[in-house]
């Protein structure tokens, strides 16, 4: 079975730094997509950042981006220049279509950002 | 504004009860999600439907049932209400029923059941 694992329950950073939030996942599949999904307080998910694992190049949007490291099954997601609006819960998903051939995604249990002025 | 809409945005009923949660995707988007957040399981996929056809199954309960209509509105029942019931429904659509296409999440329905 697949899993993702967010080891890290809450996070917090000073506003204009980076901070970076882990995810691994578990999985026998070469075919798979990884993404980033914020929910603020609002409780609206949203899209942050999505990564295919046949790329080598790791994704980036605007001050995303993402360290994915096949090979150890790793996938963070480092936040620059950190905003107050960026405070939220982000959750990592998965997504194995190659034998699965579904687009369900699998999510870790989230990690809380708290952003300080 | 992700253009999913769900309804209603509150739902407070009682144990034993029966409700509907109701889903309309993003124009041109054929495929629809279901998934419950609540605090002890977390995010979890439920089932998804894709041009009226039942796609993939997940943790879904056996008092829980979908279905997607022609109009590729969706519908999900929950039957004989527990207590665990309670949590955040959502649903997301995509154009397609596959992996890289992306997901786009509607604002939830929150369930609760006293």
């Amino acid at each position: 079975a697949q899993t993702v694992t967010q080891s890290q329950p809450e996070m917090s950073v000073q506003e204009a730094e980076t901070v970076t939030l882990s995810c691994t996942y578990d999985t026998s599949e070469s075919d798979y997509y990884l993404f980033w999904y914020k929910q603020p307080p609002s409780r609206q998910m949203i899209l942050v950042i999505r990564q295919e694992a046949y790329k080598q190049q790791n994704a980036t949007e605007n001050r995303f981006s993402v360290n994915f490291q096949k090979a150890a099954k790793s996938f963070s997601l480092k936040i620059s220049d950190s905003q107050l609006g960026d405070a939220a819960m982000y959750f990592c998903a998965f997504n194995s279509y190659g034998s699965s051939n579904t687009g369900k995604l699998i999510f870790g249990q989230g990690t809380t950002l708290q952003v300080k002025p | 504004d992700s253009g999913v809409t769900q309804t209603p945005k509150h739902l407070i009923t009682a144990t034993g009860q029966r409700v509907t949660l109701r889903c309309s995707p993003r124009s041109g988007d054929l495929s629809v999600y279901w998934y419950q957040q609540s605090l002890d399981q977390g995010l979890q996929f439920l089932i998804q439907y894709y041009n009226g056809e039942e796609r993939a199954k997940g943790n879904i309960l056996e008092r829980f049932s979908a279905q997607q209509f022609p109009d590729l509105h969706s519908e999900l029942n929950l039957s004989s209400l527990e207590l665990g019931d309670s949590a955040l429904y959502f649903c997301a659509s995509s154009v397609e029923w596959w992996g890289p296409d992306t997901q786009y999440f509607g604002p939830g329905t929150r369930l609760t059941v006293l």
